[in-house]
């Protein structure tokens, strides 16, 4: 099974709609979650941490469920600049620093 | 922008040469990382420093060699690379505290073995 694993995607909706990314990991002691974005060749980028209550910023909404080991990232009203790939990232455990990413997610909002 | 830097943005060498890449933070960071992205595959880990210290290397071939002279600084040296080697070099830097750690990344450095 693979550590992080996450839709296969592409996916590619209109403006304004609304999108649901999924993640799932492997790794039960994982302690840290987080979406990462990443532009057609540029570098990843933190889009934001999840937390266990759930966590919403503008647009965003992220959800950890740690009994099914399930992260998700919710995009409202998807603008053009919205698109890109989405990295699911969790940790490698308690303590650990070391990250693991999933291939991604790729986004791509039609006008 | 980011505070993390990478040189060179883009590099071609043959199998036989040697080369190095560098990455420099300006964040005040104590742990460094270099990692591997190609195309279809998920960033992969390959180095990691902790105040200098080199604490994971995740099985990479000999033929990358770590560098941290300091905790601003981080290098890859490259020699007798293959083909398959090529990718996109990506370094970063965090803050180790607690568990929730956000790790900031350089442009990378895209490179072609031939």
């Amino acid at each position: 099974r693979k550590e992080v694993e996450q839709d296969p995607g592409p996916f590619n909706v209109p403006e304004g709609a609304t999108v649901a990314f999924n993640c799932t990991y492997s790794n039960s002691a994982s302690q840290s979650f987080f979406w990462y974005r990443q532009d057609c060749r540029k570098e990843p980028k933190l889009l934001m941490s999840v937390y266990s209550s759930g966590n919403e910023d503008g647009r965003f909404t992220a959800q950890l469920n740690r009994a099914s080991q399930y992260i998700s990232l919710l995009i409202r009203d998807s603008k053009l600049s919205d698109s890109a790939t989405y990295l699911c990232v969790v940790n490698s455990g308690a303590g650990s620093y070391q990250l693991t990413f999933g291939k991604g997610t790729k986004l791509s909002v039609i006008p | 922008e980011t505070g993390v830097t990478q040189t060179p943005r883009h590099l071609v060498m043959g199998m036989t040469n040697k080369k190095s890449l560098k990455c420099e933070q300006h964040l005040g960071h104590n742990a460094m990382y270099w990692y591997k992205q190609s195309a279809k595959k998920p960033l992969e880990l390959m180095f990691v420093y902790n105040f200098k210290e080199q604490t994971e290397n995740n099985s990479v071939p000999s033929r990358f060699s770590p560098e941290c002279p300091n905790s601003s600084h981080l290098f890859l040296h490259l020699h007798t690379l293959q083909p398959e080697d090529s990718a996109l070099y990506l370094c970063a830097s965090s803050q180790i505290q607690g568990t929730q750690e956000t790790q900031y990344f350089g442009p990378g450095t895209r490179l072609l073995v031939l």
